[in-house]
């Protein structure tokens, strides 16, 4: 079955930016029924849909963090990936990527990575 | 964006209790619904899609029912395996926006 894992640096300094990439395993990301997003848990705390990609390439990002992400695809390698800028210890979090299926009668996020913590920290 | 409500916040139950949690969203989400379990230091899980459908594998003593606005999760008959946060998720309209979670400990 299709896997998810994501990875990057555990330690970001604040104002800089924060990259993780999640690789799709046991599948194709190239699958038309599936918008690949990341979603961030900030420690006790709960869930925060951060963005998604679909395979064409169009993005959809939380009007909250618009100004500050960027979520990219890679099919060559089966990633996708996602950038957030001008960190702040406020962004210090779990981020996990997921895949949300969308096939009109059947619509969650139904496969998830295992998550990475992120903190943020000089 | 729509604000998700799950009460309670937390509860304790024993094993074999009827267990319900409770999400309201702010606006008609119709049946665009679902329910996550997330163990501790896991990634969550999901449990039940479009408001009231069983995801494959998942036990039947979980259910969930609703529509519009108010929504319930039930577990009939609670088991050890149980704990964790629970948390509901609609995907009306973007950004899909989770409650803030029901903790569910065993007594």
């Amino acid at each position: 079955q299709v896997q998810l894992q994501e990875s990057g640096p555990g330690l970001v300094k604040p104002s800089q930016t924060l990259s993780l990439t999640c690789t799709v395993s046991g599948g194709s990301i190239s699958s038309n029924s599936y918008y690949w997003t990341w979603i961030r848990q900030p420690a006790g705390k709960g869930l925060e849909w951060i963005g998604r990609i679909y395979i064409s390439g169009s993005t959809n990002y939380n009007p909250s963090l618009k100004s500050r992400v960027t979520i990219s695809v890679d099919t060559s390698k089966n990633q996708f990936s996602l950038k957030l800028s001008s960190v702040t210890a406020a962004d210090t979090a779990v981020y996990y990527c997921a895949g949300f299926v969308n096939t009109g009668h059947y619509d969650a996020f139904d496969i998830w990575g295992q998550g990475t913590m992120v903190t943020v920290s000089s | 964006d729509i604000q998700m409500t799950q009460s309670p916040s937390s509860l304790s139950a024993s094993v074999g209790d009827r267990v319900t949690i409770t999400c309201q969203a702010s606006q008609d989400i119709s049946n665009y619904l679902n329910w996550y379990q997330q163990r501790p230091g896991k990634a969550p899980n999901l449990l039940i899609y479009h408001a009231s459908n069983l995801e494959t594998g998942v036990p039947s003593r979980f259910s969930g029912s609703g529509s519009g606005t108010d929504f319930t999760f039930t577990i009939s008959s609670l088991q050890p395996e149980d704990i964790g946060t629970y948390y509901c998720q609609h995907y009306d309209n973007l950004p899909y926006t989770f409650g803030q979670g029901t903790k569910l400990e065993i007594k």
